[in-house]
């Protein structure tokens, strides 16, 4: 069955600290995989893709996420996090036959001064 | 137009009344979709559509339910008789080609909120 997996709900961290959002996924063809970022009221923005190539893409906004295939994950990753991230995480996965994505449940991350 | 403009931003039915949604994908965009996101959790795939055609319903729930997109209107979400499980945020999405990444993004409309009493 094709599905993403986001483990944590809720994550809290500190202004300026590190940041890695989990996401790991069940696909049965080669995945496209996708972080985005959901501010409240607002629709979604793409902050990073990965189809092939290089495993560790760079996004927008100082993100970056790594693939890892023997462990079917696609981490997010910030070295330091500034309060204006604090959203909804969405971690998806697609594929070249249909186009449609699968979204993980999402992570919130809340900042703290 | 450059973003995927959706309507109303909310709409408040009562139980068993129709609502209709709609949404105008970025011109030259060939697939629309939608998605269902409930409570703030994840997004549902509900269909999607390669110009007027469906391309893909698989999510779609079988009764109550129906999407369009025709020629030179926007496209439409329909849910006859909605129940109160039907209340949620209703997102359009639109890219130029089928697959995801390589033949451009997928950009997402605002949503349309969708409240059933």
């Amino acid at each position: 069955a094709q599905s993403v997996t986001q483990p944590d709900i809720h994550i809290t961290v500190s202004e300026g600290a590190s940041l890695e959002l989990r996401c790991n996924y069940s696909y049965g063809a080669t995945p496209y995989l996708f972080w985005y970022v959901q501010s409240p009221g607002q629709g979604l923005q793409l902050l990073l893709k990965y189809f092939s190539g290089d495993t560790l893409v760079q996004g927008i906004k100082g993100f970056e996420a790594e693939f890892k295939r023997s462990q079917s994950s696609f981490n997010l990753r910030k070295p330091s996090v500034h309060w204006s991230d604090a959203a909804e995480y969405f971690c998806a996965v697609g594929g070249s036959n249909t186009g449609k994505l699968i979204f993980g449940q999402g992570t919130t991350l809340q900042v703290k001064p | 137009g450059e973003e995927v403009a959706q309507t109303p931003k909310h709409l408040v039915r009562g139980e068993g009344q129709k609502a209709k949604l709609y949404c105008a994908p970025i011109k030259g965009h060939s697939y629309v979709f939608w998605y269902q996101q409930v409570l703030k959790n994840e997004f549902k795939f509900l269909i999607s559509f390669q110009n007027e055609n469906v391309f893909d319903e698989t999510g779609m729930p079988k009764e109550r339910f129906s999407a369009k997109c025709l020629p030179n209107s926007p496209c439409s979400l329909e849910i006859q008789a909605t129940k109160l499980e039907d209340s949620a945020v209703y997102f359009c999405a639109s890219k130029r080609g089928k697959i995801p990444g390589s033949d451009g993004e997928l950009f997402f409309g605002e949503g349309s909120r969708l409240t059933v009493l």
